[in-house]
């Protein structure tokens, strides 16, 4: 069964700084790694999709990383603004053809970021 | 924003009664899925669709049932809620099994049940 762990749960960093967030997954035969955001009460925003084959995306001050064979990814935060404070999510697609099981994303738990003014 | 809605947005139900949650969508997208989100669990799968009344279950699906009668439409039943059901609840979806396969949120349902 696919396990993802996001490390660190919880994150208070000052403003400006930039930040790491991981994430590991126990299966590598995924098919794509996806990073969300989530404010409090709201859904989640998509933020970057990894395909397997690739190594990483960029997108404005963020990058992620995938090395599939270690079962691991990074976000990237570059410069980080009180905006940033939200709960990162990361989400691992099983691959095609894998067998049985049930599909969709397997998710981590978070990591819950405050950016200090 | 992918265009999802979900209705209600938020819902308090009483032990027992059954409870339809709806997740409508204007993408066209083919797959569709239904979590729910619990501290110290994150979220889950509970159904999910590939296709107009194709349907399978996922990690926690019992106690819940899906229909899916038209490509925008994926309900999804609590037959009998269950404080054990008090949630909140997510529609996604994603256009393609193998390419496009980004998946986008709704904004939740909140359920209580009392």
């Amino acid at each position: 069964k696919q396990e993802v762990t996001q490390i660190p749960a919880a994150l208070s960093v000052p403003e400006g700084e930039n930040l790491v967030l991981n994430c590991s997954f126990t299966d590598s035969a995924i098919y794509n790694l996806q990073w969300f955001r989530q404010d409090p009460g709201k859904g989640l925003t998509s933020l970057l999709l990894i395909q397997s084959s690739q190594r990483e995306q960029t997108s404005g001050r963020l990058n992620a990383s995938l090395d599939k064979s270690s079962g691991r990814s990074t976000l990237y935060i570059a410069a980080s603004q009180p905006g940033d404070s939200a709960t990162y999510l990361c989400a691992v697609l099983r691959g095609p053809y894998s067998g049985g099981g049930a599909d969709g994303l397997t998710f981590g738990k978070g990591t819950h970021l405050i950016i200090q003014p | 924003d992918a265009g999802i809605t979900q209705s209600p947005r938020h819902k308090v139900t009483e032990t027992g009664t059954p409870v339809t949650l709806r997740c409508h969508q204007t993408e066209n997208h083919r797959y569709m899925y239904w979590y729910r989100q619990d501290p110290g669990h994150g979220l889950r799968l509970i159904h999910y669709s590939y296709g107009v009344k194709d349907t399978d279950k996922g990690e926690v699906s019992d106690g819940y049932s899906v229909s899916r009668s038209k490509t925008e439409d994926f309900l999804l039943t609590l037959e009998s809620a269950t404080s054990s059901q008090t949630s909140v609840y997510f529609c996604a979806i994603s256009e393609s099994e193998l390419l496009n396969t980004e998946a986008f949120f709704g904004q939740g349902t909140r359920l209580t049940v009392v």
